[in-house]
């Protein structure tokens, strides 16, 4: 199984609402990505997790919340969002190898989740 | 500044042609170089990884190459098929699993 399974697929929300996009994977990745996608522009890294832990925060509004309960799951927290952070959201997963270097392995990303925010 | 840099921007090629496409980095050293293929609207696919000292990389129909003294990268398709319609990012990898992504080139394959 190289799947990484993201859920919803679709997600309209309005501004005051709070929503939650889920990330699963069963590869035994113990690092674990959020990027935010818009339109015909790269990918752009929000956090990564290393052993259930944050990592990375890249400087993202405190709007979005990232969680990792177990191994297997990454959640990413949606409360008071603008507009602006509609976008494709791509969840990722990669080795790490003994020595906790994430350099080199590949990373696999789940479908996405089209959010609009209305 | 976009530490990876891409071309062509778009690239219309016919079924069964080949086609190469460019990708020139601005920062190294780096861990590694990357290609992927993303559909519009899907996630990325892998298709290779090499490390700066790797020259070359093959993926099936797919062939990457590297050039560190030149800080450039190519990604090459053979015997293209209407499939292969999609756009290919090319990828730094950097410290802590950060991947720094070009703006990809749009591949459209007419039959």
């Amino acid at each position: 199984d190289t799947e990484v399974t993201q859920t919803p697929k679709h997600l309209v929300m309005g501004m005051t609402n709070k929503k939650s996009l889920k990330c699963e994977q069963h590869m035994g990745h113990r690092a674990m990505y959020w990027y935010k996608q818009k339109a015909k522009k790269p990918p752009e890294l929000m956090f990564v997790y290393s052993y259930e832990k944050l990592s990375i925060n890249e400087s993202v509004p405190s709007r979005f919340s990232p969680e990792c309960p177990n191994s297997s799951l990454l959640n990413l927290h949606l409360h008071a969002l603008q507009p602006e952070d509609s976008a494709l959201y791509l969840c990722a997963s990669s080795q790490l190898t003994l020595t906790g270097i994430v350099e080199n392995t590949e990373a696999f990303f789940g479908q996405g989740t089209r959010l609009t925010v209305v | 500044k976009n530490q990876v840099e891409q071309s062509p921007q778009s690239l219309i090629i016919l079924e069964g042609k080949n086609c190469t496409l460019q990708c020139n980095y601005t920062v190294s050293p780096f861990s590694n170089l990357r290609w992927y293929k993303q559909d519009t609207g899907r996630g990325p696919v892998s298709l290779t990884i090499m490390t700066f000292s790797e020259n070359t990389k093959s993926n099936g129909r797919y062939t990457a190459t590297l050039d560190a003294d030149t800080k450039q990268s190519s990604l090459h398709i053979t015997a293209s098929q209407l499939s292969d319609s999609a756009s290919y990012i090319c990828v730094r990898g950097s410290t802590l699993g950060r991947l720094y992504f070009g703006r990809g080139t749009q591949l459209t394959v007419w039959p």
